[in-house]
């Protein structure tokens, strides 16, 4: 295993489109996190799973963004009908539950540039 | 005022001078984070910190609970260490409120 992976790395999309992402976290690790950055921001929380479970979602999270994690493995994370403000890198992250004593392992990130 | 500050926002060093990153944050935390970002977007995570230091190669964190604050430092720094290093703090089970970064450049 060599580490979290997402894919697409870019996507370029069209106003009004949908767009999916995937996540493919370390498999031994049972918590996965999806951030969003944008341009010269820090990372801002989205929603996480413990397992397949979708145990929290950022209030940034609108209705258009959707989430899923069917089998406690990979998880996707799909924007509906996109808008210029959905630009910005998507970072997935995984990690293990041990208590407060465990570490992030972030992915390589999708760059979504809506036209 | 920002929940994690850090100082400075950029710095340009000359290769092999020792650098050092502060973090500041004002709420109770589980664990701290340092992390790399390089310009393709990626983030590499150097560090997670609950107390006392650690060391890495040419990178050394320290974090003081008391005082709320840690250093990530860079002894010997090289062209590659540039990049923009994150302090992110654990807040709750599973949040990680983000510093807005420092954005190292190493002349060579």
């Amino acid at each position: 295993d060599t580490g979290v992976s997402q894919n697409p790395r870019h996507k370029i999309t069209k106003r009004g489109q949908n767009v999916t992402f995937r996540c493919d976290p370390i498999s031994e690790h049972n918590r996965l996190y999806w951030y969003r950055q944008t341009l010269g921001q820090g990372p801002e929380f989205l929603t996480y799973f413990q397992n397949e479970a979708q145990l929290e979602k950022s209030r940034l999270l609108s209705d258009r963004f959707s989430a899923e994690r069917p089998k406690g493995s990979f998880s996707t994370l799909e924007i509906q009908r996109t808008e210029q403000g959905d630009s910005a890198m998507y970072l997935c992250a995984s990690s293990l539950t041990q208590g407060f004593n465990y570490g992030y392992t972030f992915g390589s990130g999708t760059r979504l540039t809506v036209v | 005022k920002n929940e994690v500050e850090q100082s400075p926002q950029n710095l340009t060093a000359q290769e092999g001078e020792f650098i050092t990153i502060n973090c500041s944050y004002s709420v109770g935390i589980s664990a701290l984070h340092w992390l790399q970002q390089h310009p393709g977007g990626g983030i590499v995570s150097l560090f997670m910190l609950s107390s006392g230091k650690k060391k890495h190669g040419r990178l050394i964190a320290t974090i003081n609970i008391q005082e709320k604050h840690s250093s990530l430092h860079i002894t010997a720094s090289h062209p590659r260490d540039s990049a923009v290093y994150i302090c992110a703090v654990r807040w709750g089970n599973y949040q990680l409120i983000w510093g807005a970064g420092t954005k190292l450049i190493i002349k060579p």
